[in-house]
């Protein structure tokens, strides 16, 4: 049982390049979602979903697309990269709504030159 | 939306005392709390939960405490150990599909 596996663990970016972050669970959970960590400012919701097909924004959304196609996998794309997107970037599954224990990836370091 | 603050943002304590940390949030629907832990260069994980229908949980060392009057609930460590050394977030979600959380406390227990 792997949980939640999140590909690359780091990544180099220049501005304006494109890249998306991969997220998969294997929990059969329901509720996905994908946090930025800054120092100092905690984890704040980029965007998440309760099902497949459907999405919604949360705090910080701008600059970032999501899907969800299946389950198992909720992809985050940056669509034209900024410095200030540079940030360890975390993947997060529960079996329903947030009022459940979230279950986090290993993170996403990623860097915007 | 919530609005969740976490007090205080470092907290030094010597082995075997207890650490509290304090967070308060804004959205009276808010009906869930946990806590994560995070140890450097990890994932966050899950320590502790509360729901609004509880005043207080214990799990061993670790305690959280409930006010939903005055809108906050508290982390309590007791007899500290060196592997408690982390950083904190509390959260709080309301009856939507968010979990908004604090901005975290770096804990270091010094031997």
């Amino acid at each position: 049982n792997a949980g939640v596996t999140q590909t690359p663990k780091f990544q180099v970016l220049k501005t304006g390049q494109s890249m998306t972050l991969q997220c998969a669970q294997d929990m059969n959970h329901e509720y996905m979602s994908w946090y930025r960590q800054d120092p100092g400012m905690g984890l704040r919701l980029i965007h998440y979903s309760v099902g497949a097909g459907i999405t919604d924004q949360g705090e910080v959304p701008n600059g970032y697309n999501v899907s969800r196609s299946t389950t198992e996998d909720f992809p985050l794309r940056l669509l034209s990269a900024a410095p200030s997107q540079t940030s360890v970037y975390f993947c997060a599954s529960s079996l329903g709504p947030p009022n459940q224990p979230q279950h986090f990836g290993d993170g996403t370091r990623l860097s915007i030159l | 939306g919530e609005n969740v603050e976490q007090h205080p943002s470092t907290l030094s304590v010597q082995e075997g005392d207890s650490a509290v940390i304090k967070c308060t949030y804004s959205d009276s629907a808010s009906n869930y709390f946990p806590w994560y832990k995070q140890e450097l260069g990890k994932r966050p994980q899950l320590i502790i939960d509360i729901r609004s229908n509880v005043g207080e949980k214990k799990d061993q060392r670790i305690a959280v405490t409930l006010n939903k009057t005055a809108k906050h609930f508290s982390l309590h460590i007791t007899e500290t150990q060196p592997e408690d050394s982390a950083v904190y977030f509390c959260a709080a979600s309301p009856n939507d599909y968010k979990l908004s959380f604090g901005a975290g406390t770096t804990v270091t227990v010094r031997a």
